[in-house]
């Protein structure tokens, strides 16, 4: 199975600053197949990002996605204070479906 | 909008059988777009897909758990089912249900219920 890497597992920023969340594949991720989700907690996961870069239904511009093969950066333009969370990529080309554990962003 | 709702027992003894139910509402299980699966995760760590079902009761299960796991389609009711046998704690996680909608020949999970915190104790 593909194995997902996200470091640092924690994040500490402040509201107004950019984030850059990193997420590394053990193997080349099929088709572009690399989502974003945003958790907070005592809530399900919320699908922000897939295909690398399409943003979901609803979600603010100033989220973005971007890389290939087997980097990829899930990058907030300007934290507001609502975007400090756990934020987890998954990969869903190979089965089976895999995340990574998660980079906690936290208010500096 | 679809929403997902998980219910089933709290509490499971080790070497029991773990049964959910998750209900979708304002959309049919059996859209041909569609996949339901099912995700879990442990306290305080990351996500673990389970598996999914399709409408017609085709199944794909995770490997680390295929020899334990069953899952069932019931579309008069517009549920279904997630059957884990053997529990240990292990197994103690907040079990979700989610729509896999397909992109690109490809299922991502899009919509998830809120989830439900089964424990294995005795």
């Amino acid at each position: 199975e593909i194995v997902l890497t996200q470091s640092p597992g924690t994040l500490s920023l402040s509201p107004g600053e950019r984030a850059t969340l990193p997420c590394r594949a053990s193997q080349r991720v099929s088709s572009s197949y690399l989502a974003w989700y945003q958790q907070k907690p005592g809530q399900a996961p919320r699908l922000l990002i897939y295909g690398i870069s399409s943003r979901a239904t609803g979600i603010p511009d100033r989220f973005s996605g971007s890389g290939s093969g087997t980097d990829f950066t899930l990058t907030i333009s300007r934290l507001e204070p609502e975007d400090f969370a756990v934020y987890y990529c998954q990969q869903y080309g190979t089965s089976p479906i895999t995340f990574g554990q998660g980079t906690r962003l936290e208010i500096k | 909008q679809v929403q997902l709702q998980e219910s089933g027992p709290g509490l499971v003894k080790p070497s029991q059988t773990l049964s959910l139910t998750c209900t979708v509402s304002g959309g049919s299980i059996s859209s041909s777009d569609y996949y339901w699966s099912w995700i879990r995760q442990p306290p305080g760590k990351g996500l673990e897909w389970i598996g999914y079902i399709y409408h017609s009761g085709t199944t794909h299960y995770n490997p680390s758990l295929q020899s334990r796991v069953a899952m069932s389609v019931d579309t008069s009711k517009n549920q279904f089912s997630l059957r884990l046998s053997s529990v240990t704690a292990a197994d103690t996680a907040v079990y979700y249900c989610a729509r896999e909608r397909v992109i690109f020949g490809a299922n991502l999970p899009d919509y998830w219920g809120q989830g439900t915190l089964v424990t294995v104790s005795s």
